[in-house]
């Protein structure tokens, strides 16, 4: 199993250009979510979604938008980026909510110019 | 809404020493979780361990054991025997019904 895989890797943008994060689980989990990293801060819910069809806003949802069409797939969409936005980006997916351990992808490298 | 208050930014111990990380945290919800991960420079998050708030017993992963403390909503981490392998960012993270939340951490070293 590949887990938990994002991509791309590292991302330089321009203000105002839009960009997708993609994520993909191969675990089969029904939970998905998305967080941003600010340097030497803690990680922060954006979006997360609790199946297929679902999503709902985390703490800090503006100017990101997130789709859930299958299992497999939670991407992060951008909508003209911001230097606001220049973050570490983790995609997570876990089974059960509240007690199962969160499975975590490699991270994202945002950086907004 | 839960909040996390991780109140050493860094600690520094020597190796096969043992150190205490400290975590208190508010929430109104009734059934929880607690979950201690780690950020190595590699970025990649790693679960330690994971505390049940309805069991009394303390839980212990190996080197990894928790002191949790309901009533005062304290969550710490102990890490024993510690090794050069233990430097990293260490996050608590207590988890209500659907999310997550992460305290700003605390950067250990271990220093050889």
């Amino acid at each position: 199993n590949a887990g938990v895989t994002q991509t791309p890797k590292f991302r330089i943008l321009k203000i105002g250009q839009s960009m997708t994060l993609q994520c993909t689980q191969d675990m089969n989990h029904n939970y998905m979510y998305w967080y941003r990293q600010d340097p030497g801060m803690g990680l922060k819910l954006i979006y997360y979604s609790v199946g297929a069809g679902i999503t709902d806003k985390g703490e800090v949802p503006n100017g990101y938008n997130v789709s859930r069409s299958t299992t497999e797939d939670f991407p992060l969409r951008l909508e003209l980026a911001a230097p606001s936005q220049t973050s570490v980006y983790f995609c997570a997916s876990s089974n059960m909510a509240s007690r199962s351990e969160q499975f975590f992808g490699p991270g994202t490298r945002l950086t907004v110019l | 809404a839960q909040t996390v208050t991780q109140s050493q930014p860094e600690m520094s111990v020597q190796e096969a020493e043992t150190v205490t990380l400290s975590c208190t945290y508010d929430t109104s919800e009734s059934n929880y979780y607690l979950f201690w991960y780690k950020q190595p420079p590699s970025r990649q998050m790693i679960l330690v361990i994971r505390q049940e708030a309805y069991k009394q017993q303390n839980a212990t992963e190996n080197r990894f054991s928790v002191n949790f403390q309901k009533a005062a909503k304290s969550f710490s981490l102990k890490i024993s025997d510690s090794q050069l392998g233990d430097t990293a960012m260490y996050f608590c993270a207590p988890q209500g019904a659907q999310k997550l939340v992460f305290g700003q951490g605390t950067r250990l070293t271990i220093n050889p």
